[in-house]
């Protein structure tokens, strides 16, 4: 699976748009773009994936560039319960029951008040 | 949407004891598992991959005499923590994910404190 630059730590004010950046430089033209967050002592959440057009779901949004090198992940009106550690992963395939998952350091994201 | 259950969520254990923490699919079949690891402030790192009716696949560096992976049933897998030792406490978590389905599902985590 191809690696992945995430900024360590972002912070967003609560109700504003927080837009965290992912540059995945050496994927393949296979490899989806995965999402995930991970709340303090809790297990990780799945937020949205894509290939390589942008997905939109009741959680966030995914942009992809057009070259595919780099994505954003974006919470439209973030919240206090949104500070989390973000993952973006890349991996080959959209589904399969053999769905083990390489995780980087991720971007700790902090909504403030 | 589909829930991975882990049980105990913490446990505290002796220095040279065993801990079972338990994986549950509540509403759905895993033929596969996968249980991580992660220490403080660390990122997860994948332990092992859990085979319903054979053996586990470990990752390298993981011993798999100490940490024991049995997946007995479709919707069960175990993690035992044998002769446990204060280096072993962590964060362990499983997934499991729907046939065909894009995302894995993630339980809560059980914090093991070995002392």
């Amino acid at each position: 699976d191809a690696k992945t630059t995430q900024p360590p730590s972002m912070d967003c004010a609560e109700g504003r748009a927080a837009n965290l950046p992912c540059n995945h430089s050496t994927i393949s033209g296979n490899e989806y773009v995965y999402w995930y967050r991970q709340i303090h002592s809790q297990g990780p959440q799945y937020i949205i994936h894509g290939l390589k057009n942008n997905e939109t779901n009741e959680m966030a949004s995914l942009i992809i560039t057009e070259d595919r090198k780099s994505s954003t992940l974006i919470l439209p009106h973030a919240t206090l319960r949104d500070t989390a550690v973000y993952y973006c992963i890349v991996r080959v395939s959209s589904g399969g029951s053999n769905y083990k998952l390489t995780f980087g350091k991720g971007t700790l994201l902090t909504v403030n008040p | 949407g589909a829930v991975v259950s882990q049980h105990p969520s913490r446990v505290i254990c002796k220095s040279g004891t065993s801990v079972k923490i338990e994986c549950r699919s509540l509403d759905f079949q895993a033929t596969t598992m996968f249980w991580y690891r992660q220490f403080p402030k660390k990122s997860l790192m994948l332990m092992a991959t859990s085979n319903e009716g054979s053996k586990a696949t470990y990752e390298q560096g993981v011993e798999k005499d100490k940490f024991l992976i049995n997946h007995a049933s479709l919707t069960l897998s175990t993690l035992t923590v044998t002769s446990a030792h204060p280096e072993d406490s962590s964060f362990y978590i499983c997934s499991a994910s729907l046939p065909g389905a894009p995302e894995a599902f993630f339980g809560q985590g059980t914090r093991l404190t070995v002392v």
